[in-house]
């Protein structure tokens, strides 16, 4: 059961807009419209950013953004902020009824 | 405001057995799928496995076998039951619940360290 494809690392400045990929295939990304990222500060309990490729829950900021092609989903992050620095990482439904999670993209905001 | 609150974790000997509980409140928890993601240290979150409502569960291969997941409603409380524990298991778990095939809201985790 293969990870999801994530950079290791991205880095901004305040303000700025940066994108995350996140790669599978015709299995789980390719497959579904069921692509969702979470942040994650060290610590503390990870927080759903979107869902369904491009869902916001109540609550998170319209600065977070999702979108999928083929086998390649991606999170932009506009406008960013120091508090926006920490891990985040996409999950997909995969078939039979399973998930998997992408390695995992440290952003550091400059 | 939905809370899930993991205990049970701990240091167990390779080999080992440890069950891990997630207590859940202001959800409706028996019409919810749950799940287990674990996390080893200085590494990425897994998902390891999941359980919908009806009781039907499906694992990660690395714990096919020697995980069982289950829940009991009355209680509104999931657990994880571990046996034949290796190295590899030792990290942070983190009970989260689904929704649109999301894992929606999350624990803050309990660590299972595997050691001898």
């Amino acid at each position: 059961q293969s990870a999801l494809t994530q950079p290791a690392s991205v880095s901004g400045s305040l303000g700025q807009s940066i994108t995350i990929s996140c790669t599978g295939t015709s299995s789980d990304v390719g497959g579904y419209s069921y692509v969702s990222w979470y942040q994650h500060h060290p610590g503390k309990a990870p927080k759903l950013m979107i869902y369904e490729v491009t869902n916001r829950p109540s609550g998170v900021s319209n600065r977070f953004s999702g979108s999928k092609s083929a086998n390649t989903a991606s999170l932009t992050i506009s406008g960013l902020q120091a508090e926006d620095e920490g891990d985040y990482y996409c999950s997909s439904y995969r078939r039979s009824n399973s998930w998997v999670f992408g390695g995992g993209t440290k952003l550091t905001v400059v | 405001e939905v809370q899930l609150v993991e205990s049970g974790g701990g240091l167990v000997q390779p080999g080992g057995s440890l069950r891990v509980s997630c207590a859940a409140s202001g959800l409706t928890f028996n019409n919810t799928w749950m799940h287990w993601v674990r996390q080893a240290p200085g590494k990425g979150l897994v998902w390891v496995s999941y359980i919908r409502s009806d009781g039907s569960a499906t694992y990660a291969d690395s714990v096919k076998g020697r995980f069982t997941i289950s829940r009991d409603n009355a209680k509104r409380t999931l657990y994880l039951q571990m046996n034949s524990l290796r190295s590899d298991d030792t990290g942070v778990y983190y009970c989260a619940s689904d929704a649109a095939y999301s894992l929606y809201y999350w624990g803050q985790g309990t660590v299972v360290t595997v050691s001898s």
